[in-house]
This record gives C-alpha cells, sequence and structure tokens, in this order.
C-alpha cells in the first residue's frame, strides 16, 4: 500500500505568516491529492482536491501544489482561524490513506 | 442541500457488535461511491471502508477486515456499516463521507468499545 507522509508533524506560526506543510505519497499518485483542515471538536472540511484546486467557499489564502510524490498545501497569510489539524489524502485507488495529520497553531 | 447523518453509535462491551447507519439527502446516494472514516480520540483520520454506487465492490482497511461489513441501501438513502468482535482500539468517532474526494461528511457517532 502506497504511505502519504506529512511534515511537520506539528507547526506554531505567526499571523500573517505564510505557512506551508508537505505531503509525500511513498509512490506517484499523479495529482490524486486532497487536503482537509480539521478544526478542534469539528467535522474535517474539504480545503483543496487534484491537488491543487480550492474547493467552493475556500479562502483564496490557502493554495496546494505538487503532483506525483510531492505535495505542498500553503497559507498565504495565517490568519487565527487556520488554527486546526491539516490532513493528506490520496484517492487514486483504494485504500484512499490519509497523512498522519500536520497540527498548526499561533504563536 | 446534501447531509449526511449518521447513527447508532454507543457503548459496546469488547467482543460486542453494533450497527451504525448513515441516512443521506439531498443528492442520489447511487451514484456516489461512500466511505467511513474514523478517528480514536486524541489521533488522527483512519480510512476505515468504503463501497461502491452499486454495492458491488467493497474495501476494508487490514485493522477491520474480517470483522467490518458496509452496505447500502440506495432505495432507503442509507449506508451502513456492521461491527462485529469488536475492540478496545475500534473506540472511536465514526464519520460517513461521500467522495472521493471526501466533499460532505457526517457529524460522526461516537462507538466506545469497554467493559
Amino acid at each position: 500500500d502506497i504511505q502519504m507522509t506529512q511534515s511537520p508533524s506539528s507547526l506554531s506560526a505567526s499571523v500573517g505568516d505564510r505557512v506551508s506543510i508537505t505531503c509525500r505519497a511513498s509512490q506517484g499518485i499523479s495529482i490524486y491529492l486532497a487536503w482537509y483542515q480539521q478544526k478542534p471538536g469539528k467535522v474535517p472540511n474539504l480545503l483543496i482536491y487534484a491537488a491543487s484546486t480550492l474547493q467552493s467557499g475556500v479562502p483564496s489564502r490557502f493554495s496546494g501544489s505538487g503532483s506525483g510524490t510531492d505535495f505542498t498545501l500553503t497559507i498565504s497569510s495565517l490568519q487565527p482561524e487556520d488554527v486546526a489539524t491539516y490532513y493528506c489524502q490520496k484517492y487514486d485507488s483504494a485504500p484512499r490513506t490519509f497523512g498522519q495529520g500536520t497540527k498548526l497553531e499561533i504563536k | 442541500e446534501v447531509q449526511l447523518v449518521e447513527s447508532g453509535g454507543g457503548l459496546v462491551q469488547p467482543g460486542g457488535s453494533l450497527r451504525l447507519s448513515c441516512a443521506a439527502s439531498g443528492f442520489t446516494l447511487s451514484s456516489y461511491l461512500m466511505h467511513w472514516v474514523r478517528q480514536a480520540p486524541g489521533k488522527g483520520l483512519e480510512y476505515v471502508s468504503a463501497i461502491s454506487g452499486n454495492g458491488g465492490s467493497t474495501y476494508y482497511a487490514n485493522s477491520v477486515k474480517g470483522r467490518f461489513t458496509i452496505s447500502r441501501d440506495n432505495s432507503k438513502n442509507t449506508l451502513y456499516l456492521q461491527m462485529g468482535s469488536l475492540r478496545g482500539e475500534d473506540t472511536a468517532v465514526y464519520y460517513c463521507a461521500r467522495g472521493p474526494p471526501l466533499d460532505y461528511w457526517g457529524q460522526g457517532t461516537l462507538v466506545t468499545v469497554s467493559s
């Protein structure tokens, strides 16, 4: 099975900072990569799919890039409401594995 | 409006069984692959199971294979997860979701396996 590895596992940044989270697949998955945001106590929410397509309603400060094995989620200007855990997921085929998550906090 | 509403969670003893339901509305269930994802307390998301639109194809994570059964009744707009031989490590919030990618999620139902 393809493994999904996120880095870092946790991250602390200041409001207004540019933040990047990476996700690496153990084998190529083309662009079948999604990013989810899960705020504390809430249900996961789809942010980006097809590696770089922003889901409707998601703020434009979020962006995604990459293909094959290496992917990045970027927040261009961190806001307080972005405090959450972020997960990547491969969805080219089963198993549609999640990364282990990246917990993002405000410094 | 698309809605997914899980039910059926609760406290069950090790070795016991439980059936989760996910009632779908606002879309044609048969057109979508459906999934179960779980999250143990304080842990990350774990992909558990999936079923094709017509129910003919299923997937199970190794951690639940042989113990859980996913099914669907498109006429009732409902997805199911029959869980058996439950273990402490099955304790989690169980979410149903539509996709992929998983664009709609239910609110989750908590399953606690404990004596």
